[in-house]
């Protein structure tokens, strides 16, 4: 079986500052893992994904996270918070495995994250 | 359309009645997931469709959730005889392909069921 574990429902962080949002996984087999961000009434949006290429995984809107194996844990983080990076945060796991049901995601529930002036 | 279309969007129904769900997938995607969103509950796998392959229906809370296929393209989830706790996010996504992996899972916005 496969779980993610995500530390903290909610993070608050002033603009400007740095953005740590921690993800621990859980996996019998090497894994796939994945950050999908959801902004206010929108569905969920990939912004960076490890697949057993480079451990540091570089995405959308200046994200990036890298996966440890020794440490089970795939970080998101970000230099320097924007306003608009408020949004929840989901971090998930697969198998890694291109067949059937190895394909579903598994999620964690997920990180509201708050920017303040 | 480019991207997972749902409807409908919002959806009140009274508990006891039955709802359908709709998917549209992304044109040429073959693998296609529903998710269920609750407060507090994070994102639940409920089926995932594979081309012509039998559904992995292995995330379904209860016989009276299900879901259909038709033509590889679009589909329906129905959930019977609703309860309160079916109020939730229903998320349809579709990838090239088996997804999970290196071919990307892409989400609708989803659509918002309240039973009353």
């Amino acid at each position: 079986a496969q779980s993610v574990t995500q530390l903290g429902s909610h993070v608050s962080v002033s603009e400007g500052a740095l953005v740590l949002l921690r993800c621990n996984y859980s996996s019998s087999v090497p894994p796939y893992l994945f950050w999908y961000v959801q902004y206010p009434n929108q569905g969920l949006q990939l912004l960076l994904k490890y697949t057993s290429a480079a451990t540091l995984v570089k995405g959308i809107n200046g994200f990036e996270a890298e996966f440890k194996k020794s440490e089970t844990s795939f970080h998101l983080t970000k230099p320097s918070a924007h306003m608009s990076d408020a949004a929840e945060y989901f971090c998930a796991v697969s198998r890694g495995e291109n067949t059937g049901t190895a394909s579903k995601l598994t999620f964690g529930t997920g990180t509201r994250l708050q920017v303040t002036l | 359309g480019a991207g997972v279309s749902q409807s409908p969007s919002n959806k009140v129904t009274e508990k006891g009645k039955d709802v359908e769900l709709r998917c549209d997938p992304i044109s040429g995607h073959t693998a296609l997931y529903w998710y269920r969103q609750s407060l507090g509950q994070g994102l639940e796998f409920l089926i995932y469709f594979q081309g012509n392959s039998a559904p992995d229906k292995s995330g379904l809370p209860s016989d009276r959730f299900s879901a259909e296929r038709t033509g590889g393209s679009v589909s329906t989830l129905t959930i019977q005889r609703t309860q309160q706790e079916d109020s939730a996010v229903y998320l349809c996504a579709s990838s090239l392909a088996p997804g999970g992996g290196r071919n990307t899972i892409y989400f609708g916005e989803g659509s918002w069921l309240t039973v009353v």
